[in-house]
């Protein structure tokens, strides 16, 4: 198994930019988590789908985040414009509901906004 | 909401030193889980406790989860170098499924 897997693994772009993070998550996951993580703030879930669908989005920052799961193998956190202070690296995640919580990460996205 | 506090935010051992790290929810929560990150890389499941009063053991490590299911606590008999990274607890609340993780405590040993 490939484990979860993100793109790009690094990301440098400019003020006003749109950025769009992809995530493929662990085949037979059906829940799929997106994290932020900052010195300043920690671990933060941002959304999570069951299914496809959005269940929680409450951590999402503001309209400018968006994210979306059109089917059960990939996932984008899209951020239009982007800002310096949404730098930060973002992690997805996976698990299979009834197996365990345990959460599977993928390596992350590292995000500069400069 | 549900806020997971960790303590202490930083530790730094002498190799063959113990360590632990302290974690407490203001809410009863259904299970705590631990991860371990390494320097750049991502968090990595150690642990998932259920039950009230659970004590687990993995090598070196033990993990315990308190009789009212609000805090939980990692302890590392004679840290290794290769101990050196961020602990995390998170943990999930009666009702729902979304791990709240603490902030993390960032261990570093010195050889």
């Amino acid at each position: 198994d490939a484990g979860v897997i993100q793109s790009p693994r690094h990301e440098v772009t400019e003020m006003g930019q749109e950025v769009t993070l992809r995530c493929k998550p662990i085949s037979g996951h059906d829940y799929l988590f997106w994290y932020r993580q900052t010195m300043m703030r920690g671990l933060e879930l941002l959304i999570y789908f069951n299914n496809n669908v959005p269940i929680d989005d409450s951590g999402m920052p503001e309209d400018r985040f968006s994210a979306k799961m059109p089917n059960a193998s990939f996932s984008t956190l899209k951020i239009q414009p982007s800002e310096p202070r949404d730098s930060a690296v973002y992690f997805c995640a996976s698990n299979r509901q009834g197996v365990s919580y345990e959460q599977y990460f993928g390596p992350g996205t590292r995000l500069t906004v400069t | 909401g549900q806020q997971v506090m960790q303590i202490p935010q930083y530790q730094h051992v002498q190799e063959g030193e113990d360590f632990t790290t302290y974690c407490n929810s203001s809410t009863t929560l259904s299970n705590i889980q631990w991860y371990k990150q390494r320097p750049g890389g991502h968090p990595v499941f150690l642990i998932q406790l259920v039950k009230s009063g659970e004590v687990k053991k993995q090598k070196r490590l033990t993990f315990q989860f308190g009789e009212a299911k609000k805090n939980s606590s990692l302890h590392i008999t004679a840290t290794q170098t290769t101990d050196v990274g961020t602990y995390f607890c998170a943990g999930i609340p009666n009702s729902g499924y979304a791990l709240n993780f603490g902030k993390g405590t960032s261990l570093l040993v010195t050889p």
